[in-house]
C-alpha cells in the first residue's frame, strides 16, 4: 500500500513563504505525476498543480504565479512552495497520487484516459498569520 | 474553469436506506467523474472512478452512473461507516475541480 506523508511549517507568517514536503513510502514516485490539493470550509476542494516524476508540472492558473512544484526521486519525495501568502491561504493541504485509467488497458494515443486520485496524505493544516 | 455542482449539499438518512446524491457539471465531460468519500479529519477515499468503475476495495454497495453532464452517486444499503461527505471531480478538463461536497448524516 503506497504512503503519503505530509511535512512542514504549521504557521507561517503573512507575506512569506510556504513550504510542504510529501513523502512518498511502499512505492516508487517513478511513473506517476504528484499533486497537492487544498481544503477551506469556504472553497472546499482545490487542486493546487501536479509534478511529474521527470520534472514537468501543471499548476492551477488561479496559483500559478505563486506557486512551484519539485520532485526528488532519489528520494522519493515532492515538495510545494506557495509565496506571498496570505490568510487566504490557510487551509488543509493535501499531496495524492494522480493516476491514469485506460478502459483498454494501456495508453493509446486515440483511446480515452481518465485521471484519478488514488492515495492521498492525511493532510496537513497550515495556518497564515502573524 | 469547470464547475461542479453537488445536490443536496446535506442528507439525513437511516442505515439501510438506499441514498442517491447527484452531480452536475457545467459543460459536458463525458465520463470523465471521480467520487470520493472524506470522513472527518481523513483525505478523501476515492470510490468510483470514470463515473461508473468501482475503486479495489470499495464496497459494491457503492455504485456510480451518468455522461454528460449529470452524474450520480448511489449508495444501497446505507452502512453506519458510510456516514461521511462525498465529492465528486471532473477530470475532463486538467484544471481538475471538484464539488462543494455532500454531508450524510445520520437520521
Amino acid at each position: 500500500q503506497v504512503h503519503l506523508q505530509e511535512s512542514g511549517p504549521r504557521l507561517v507568517k503573512p507575506s512569506e513563504t510556504l513550504s510542504l514536503t510529501c513523502t512518498v513510502s511502499n512505492g516508487s514516485i517513478n511513473s506517476y505525476s504528484w499533486n497537492w490539493v487544498r481544503q477551506t470550509p469556504g472553497k472546499g476542494l482545490e487542486w493546487i498543480g501536479y509534478i511529474y516524476y521527470s520534472g514537468s508540472t501543471n499548476y492551477n492558473p488561479s496559483l500559478m504565479s505563486r506557486v512551484s512544484m519539485s520532485v526528488d526521486t532519489s528520494n522519493n519525495h515532492f515538495s510545494l512552495d506557495v509565496s506571498s501568502v496570505t490568510a487566504g491561504d490557510t487551509a488543509v493541504y493535501f499531496c495524492a497520487r494522480g493516476s491514469y485509467f485506460y478502459p483498454s488497458g494501456a495508453y493509446s494515443p486515440d483511446g480515452p484516459a481518465y485521471y484519478l486520485f488514488d492515495y492521498w496524505g492525511q493532510g496537513t493544516l497550515v495556518t497564515v498569520s502573524s | 474553469d469547470i464547475q461542479m455542482t453537488q445536490s443536496p449539499s446535506s442528507l439525513s438518512a437511516s442505515v439501510g436506506d438506499r441514498v442517491t446524491i447527484t452531480c452536475r457539471a457545467s459543460q459536458s465531460i463525458s465520463d470523465y467523474v471521480n467520487w470520493y468519500q472524506q470522513k472527518v479529519g481523513k483525505a478523501p477515499k476515492l470510490l468510483i472512478y470514470a463515473a461508473s468503475n468501482l475503486q479495489s476495495g470499495v464496497p459494491s454497495r457503492f455504485s456510480g452512473s451518468g455522461s454528460g453532464t449529470h452524474f450520480t452517486l448511489s449508495i444501497s444499503g446505507l452502512q453506519p461507516e458510510d456516514f461521511a461527505t462525498y465529492y465528486c471531480q471532473q477530470s475532463y478538463s486538467t484544471l481538475w475541480t471538484f464539488g462543494q461536497g455532500t454531508k450524510v448524516e445520520i437520521k
